[in-house]
């Protein structure tokens, strides 16, 4: 089945400063990558996705990348801003139906002041 | 529209008990999924409901079990509850692939 790995566990970055998280997925037909974000003792929430026929895509401060030959798919987060801070999940999916989408262990992203 | 609704919020039960747990999607979303939330292990799926039927299923063993009804609700029971099966239960209902998360269900097995 789909394994997704994601790092690092943890990072912190000064705050309008650029943080990148990364993730590698193990099932090929893999084609829907969402990303969440966890803020404290709340639901994730989506923050963007990406499917297979994109290899990238922006909202704003976020981006996230996609190369299918590697199976990596990273987020990118620029201008960072105290409110970044959260843990964030890559996942994916091996339909976009969401039928069954798995996630990475997570990053906890703090933003220094 | 008014979000993902989990039932009850906390529970505190004992070792050896079962428990069900329930969940209302978004009005007119016909998929729910569970995970297990852990500080450790992450968000790990357990199973998915589609329209009254289990569409996929995690690794977790078989006293974890779920269902749907024809109102899209779904309820997840675990039986012989474990020390280990402590965690945050999530559920999440569906539309065009994009989870949306109910805020849980903190349940304690002492």
């Amino acid at each position: 089945g789909e394994n997704v790995e994601q790092h690092p566990s943890t990072l912190s970055v000064q705050e309008g400063d650029s943080a990148v998280i990364k993730c590698t997925y193990s099932d090929s037909a893999s084609n829907y990558f969402p990303w969440y974000k966890q803020e404290l003792g709340k639901r994730p929430q989506l923050i963007i996705d990406i499917r297979s026929n994109v290899g990238e895509k922006k909202d704003q401060r976020i981006a996230v990348t996609l190369n299918k030959t590697a199976k990596h798919f990273s987020l990118h987060i620029t201008e960072t801003q105290p409110e970044d801070s959260a843990v964030y999940f890559c996942a994916a999916s091996i339909d976009s139906s969401a039928s069954k989408i798995i996630f990475g262990s997570g990053t906890r992203l703090s933003i220094r002041p | 529209k008014a979000g993902v609704t989990q039932t009850p919020r906390y529970l505190i039960k004992t070792r050896g008990q079962q428990v069900t747990l329930s969940c209302s999607p978004i009005s007119g979303h016909r998929s729910v999924s569970w995970y297990q939330q852990t500080p450790g292990q992450g968000l790990q799926f357990l199973f998915e409901y589609f329209s009254e039927t289990q569409r996929n299923k995690g690794n977790f063993p078989g006293r974890f079990s779920g269902r749907q009804f024809s109102n899209s609700r779904s309820e997840m029971n675990v039986s012989t509850l474990e020390l280990g099966d402590s965690a945050l239960y999530l559920c999440a209902s569906s539309l065009e692939g994009k989870l949306f998360f109910g805020s849980g269900t903190q349940l304690s097995v002492l």
